[in-house]
């Protein structure tokens, strides 16, 4: 079975521009997660969906990061302008409704904003 | 408030040691699940294993091994007979029923050198 799948895997990109990271959740999924992961702060969460929904977004930095759900197999998160401080792994991971589920990820997508 | 410590920053080990990764969690809620995720050099995330609350019998997977004690609010992994491939940042994390987001909240992350 698929895992969650992510793209681009690697992204370098210049202060200023626009990063779109996909995410393709495992089938039968109904949550999605963002996670981003730095040297400084590890492995936090940015937003949370549950059936397409965002529940919790308290973890997304500032108003340059948005993310979507349009349907239950695809997520972007979005970051304009991108800034070098933005540079980090970001994950995204699925699972089933209950907090007894195990959540899976993806490989992330490595940023670079130079 | 919730808080998972992996007080353990590095481990260097020879192979075929044995070793111990100490996980220690703080939570208010009766139910709630711990996990091990595995990080290699390839940078994913592997998920090892589950565990609820209400579920402290050991477990035992191959060469991996874990400890839960309610007691001590600990969640330890052992690795008997260490390989190589086994170097990696491994991470405990901390799940609660009562929160809505049903965020994983991760430790540190304790990072694992066999050297051969």
């Amino acid at each position: 079975d698929a895992g969650v799948i992510q793209s681009p895997r690697h992204e370098v990109t210049e202060m200023g521009q626009e990063v779109t990271l996909r995410c393709k959740p495992i089938s039968g999924h109904n949550s999605l997660f963002w996670y981003r992961q730095t040297m400084m702060r590890g492995l936090e969460l940015l937003i949370y969906f549950n059936n397409n929904v965002p529940i919790d977004d308290s973890g997304m930095p500032e108003d340059r990061f948005s993310a979507k759900m349009p349907n239950a197999s695809f997520s972007t998160l979005k970051i304009q302008p991108s800034e070098p401080r933005d540079s980090a792994v970001y994950f995204c991971a699925s699972s089933q409704g209950s907090a007894g589920n195990t959540i899976y990820f993806g490989e992330g997508s490595w940023l670079t904003v130079v | 408030a919730q808080k998972v410590t992996q007080a353990q920053t590095e481990i260097s080990v020879v192979e075929k040691e044995d070793v111990t990764l100490d996980c220690v969690y703080e939570t208010r809620d009766t139910t709630y699940y711990l996990f091990w995720y595995k990080q290699p050099p390839s940078g994913e995330l592997v998920f090892l294993i589950r565990r609820n609350s209400f579920d402290e019998q050991n477990e035992i997977s191959g060469r991996y091994s874990w400890n839960f004690q309610k007691s001590t609010s600990s969640f330890n992994f052992t690795i008997t007979a260490s390989q190589v491939v086994d170097s990696a940042v491994y991470f405990c994390a901390l799940r609660i029923r009562g929160d809505s987001s049903y965020k994983l909240i991760f430790g540190s992350g304790t990072r694992l050198l066999v050297r051969p």
